[in-house]
């Protein structure tokens, strides 16, 4: 069964930081590039960030170059968002997504929840 | 940023009503298009890519169309199952963005 599985959510202040995982598994990992995007409560979906099938290209949405930073290991399937300087509107749902190059996201994670509060 | 709007932003159906859902983007896209269905507490699912391919396993009663600026996803005949929230995801250029949404409820 094709399954991504996200983790590493919880509650953290203002400033902090957290790691996000996302363990891939029922596919052969090294031929999909990886996504996150989150999901403010009540709100839309908004994309983050992408690394390549390779883990040499990234990219980032404004809202987080700079603070958030995408990185894998394809020896162990698993894609992570580490997040720095984190602030009350980071308070989101992160959801983990796999895409073949040039398409749009097929398999989604569960979503893991991350809050940024005192 | 290539900005999509989705229309309308909510709607109310009854079963067995046809259901057009509408995105646009601000500058040609082509065909880098796709149609996410999302229910309460759940992660999104793909149901159509490329304007107009149906993912696999998603009912046939599911459509999308259009290219370039304009894009329709249509639902033939509402089911119980349909009622939910869907989004347009261009990804034709980063960063990749989301149309507003369309809540799909029951009259």
């Amino acid at each position: 069964e094709v399954q991504l599985v996200g983790s590493g959510g919880g509650l953290v202040q203002p400033g902090g930081s957290l790691r996000l995982s996302c363990a891939a598994s029922g596919f052969t990992f090294t031929s999909y590039w990886m996504h996150w995007v989150r999901q403010a409560p009540g709100k839309g979906l908004v994309w983050l960030s992408r690394i390549s099938n390779n883990g040499r290209n990234t990219i980032y949405a404004d809202s987080v170059r700079g603070r958030f930073t995408i990185s894998r290991d394809n020896a162990k399937n698993t894609v992570y968002l580490q997040m720095n300087n984190l602030r009350a509107d980071d308070t989101a749902i992160y959801y983990c997504a796999r895409a073949i190059s040039g398409s749009s996201m097929d398999v989604w994670g569960q979503g893991t929840t991350v809050t940024v509060s005192s | 940023d290539i900005q999509m709007t989705q229309s309308p932003s909510s709607l109310s159906a009854s079963v067995g009503d046809r259901v057009t859902i509408t995105c646009r983007a601000s500058q040609d896209i082509r065909i880098d298009l796709g149609w996410y269905q999302q229910k309460p507490g759940k992660a999104p699912e793909r149901l159509i890519y490329a304007a107009s391919s149906l993912q696999s396993g998603v009912p046939s009663r599911f459509s999308g169309s259009g290219s370039g600026t304009e894009f329709t996803l249509t639902i033939s005949s509402l089911q119980p199952e349909d009622f939910a929230t869907y989004y347009c995801l261009q990804h034709d250029v980063y960063p990749f963005t989301f149309g507003g949404g369309t809540k799909v409820e029951i009259k």
